[in-house]
């Protein structure tokens, strides 16, 4: 079956600009993650969700960043006033459930430049 | 603060030599542990995992281990072949945090391997 797909693959986009990135999860998986990876550095953990509700928005870094996943399916993360420290990949992950025994299947990421 | 730590940035080996790639973690709530494997321009890729009852996990050429007095964990991969080269990540899960930071993984920097022919 089709695994976790992400769009757009790159985006590159001005300083100060709103940016909105999607993640379409495995079918029937109710856990979906968003995560973010510097270059050099390993994925760090933004947000996730059960089924419609964020778990833990813990590591958004501030309120510039809001996800939203309004069915339980596609999650959009959604970034405004962009700064050119928010370039990075952006991976999204899902899994059956938020169960440790579930694995969290990756994206292959959108790579966000802020210019 | 750096919560899981892969201190090699790289590996070298040779093809059908074992590879050993390490990783250590301060938190001790953390009782879950996997290695996920990326290649260029792809997501990571789930490869194994441990829980803290256990010490070792063994899945065809790769084997966990894991001491916890130590916090240290480390990735065997027997013998290694040269579509192993990629970047690896360790990864770690605290699964008594109650169903609000339950789902989250916290990840090494990752250590590159490459395996010559």
């Amino acid at each position: 079956g089709a695994g976790v797909s992400q769009t757009p693959s790159n985006k590159v986009t001005e300083k100060g600009k709103y940016v909105e990135l999607r993640c379409d999860p495995i079918s029937g998986h109710t856990a979906l993650y968003w995560y973010r990876q510097s270059l050099g550095q390993g994925p760090e953990f933004l947000i996730y969700f059960q089924g419609t509700g964020a778990a833990d928005d813990s590591g958004l870094p501030n309120d510039r960043f809001f996800a939203v996943r309004p069915e339980g399916s596609v999650s959009t993360l959604k970034i405004q006033r962009t700064e050119r420290g928010d370039s990075a990949v952006y991976l999204c992950a899902s899994s059956l459930s938020d169960s440790s025994s579930d694995t969290q299947y990756f994206g292959p990421g959108t790579r966000l430049t802020v210019l | 603060d750096q919560q899981v730590k892969q201190n090699s940035p790289s590996l070298s080996v040779q093809e059908g030599r074992i590879s050993i790639l390490n990783c250590d973690y301060t938190n001790s709530m953390f009782d879950y542990f996997l290695w996920y494997k990326k290649y260029p321009a792809e997501g990571p890729t789930f490869l194994i995992s441990i829980s803290s009852i256990k010490d070792k996990n063994e899945d065809g050429r790769f084997t966990v281990f894991l001491n916890k007095s130590a916090k240290h964990l480390s990735l065997h991969i027997v013998p290694s072949q040269p579509g192993d080269s990629a970047v690896y990540f360790c990864a770690a899960r605290d699964t008594s945090a109650g169903g609000t930071s339950y789902g989250k993984l916290t990840f090494g920097q990752g250590t590159i391997l490459t395996v010559h022919p």
